[in-house]
């Protein structure tokens, strides 16, 4: 595609629910990442892949958090028993070469509200 | 730990005004420092991008400049137009990655 999507763009989720948002990176690009935006706030890092590699996770808040690209493209990011905290958006951003560069394109958020 | 800040949080101006926006960060061993454009309910667009070597870089009506050793970076907007009305992010890169940002301008041009 033309660009990074990501879908749903919009989830609902009563707390202790399971969710799962997906990313699709523009075709060809090495790196993904993964961040969170909370209302008022700019993103903060969650999570970082090299191809299908997960080289980075230090920024996911919780072990209720886990993100996979098997292989190395789409990648999902899923969070168990979810929390009213984790209402934010998720914004996903791919690049065409490994550490960001020459730039990070993201996609449009999927906006997550916990019940 | 970088922080990066922008202040202030919100901005409001007569269409035609040049504009300034302010970027701080503390740890001046950056990759890279990019300007962001947030839409309501949309997702980042990149506007400028400049490497740690560089000293700034323009597009159109807009020119970013950064002062490493200061930990600063401006971004300046000629002839504000209403369509330029959006949330400005501020965001250095280290060489890990890991893109830092601060919380965001809201701009706001009036016709």
């Amino acid at each position: 595609g033309a660009g990074v999507s990501q879908s749903p763009r919009y989830k609902v989720a009563k707390r202790g629910q399971d969710v799962a948002l997906r990313c699709d990176p523009i075709s060809g690009h090495v790196s993904l990442f993964w961040y969170q935006q909370a209302l008022g706030q700019g993103p903060e890092f969650l999570t970082y892949f090299q191809n299908e590699a997960q080289l980075d996770k230090s920024g996911l808040p919780s072990d209720r958090f886990f993100a996979e690209r098997p292989e190395g493209s789409v990648s999902t990011l899923k969070i168990q028993r979810t929390q009213q905290e984790d209402s934010a958006v998720y914004l996903c951003a791919s690049s065409l070469l490994a550490r960001g560069t020459p730039a990070q394109f993201f996609g449009p958020g999927t906006r997550l509200t916990v019940l | 730990k970088q922080e990066v800040t922008q202040i202030p949080a919100a901005l409001s101006v007569p269409e035609g005004e040049n504009l300034v926006l302010n970027c701080s960060f503390t740890d001046s061993a950056i990759y890279n420092l990019q300007w962001f454009r947030q839409d309501p309910g949309k997702g980042l667009t990149s506007l400028l991008l400049i490497q740690s070597s560089q000293r700034e870089q323009t597009s159109g009506r807009l020119n970013a400049s950064l002062d490493k050793s200061s930990g600063r970076s401006t971004l300046y907007i000629a002839a504000s137009q209403p369509g330029d009305s959006a949330t400005y992010l501020c965001a250095v890169e280290r060489s890990d990655s890991k893109l830092t940002f601060g919380k965001g301008i809201t701009l706001s041009v009036r016709p």
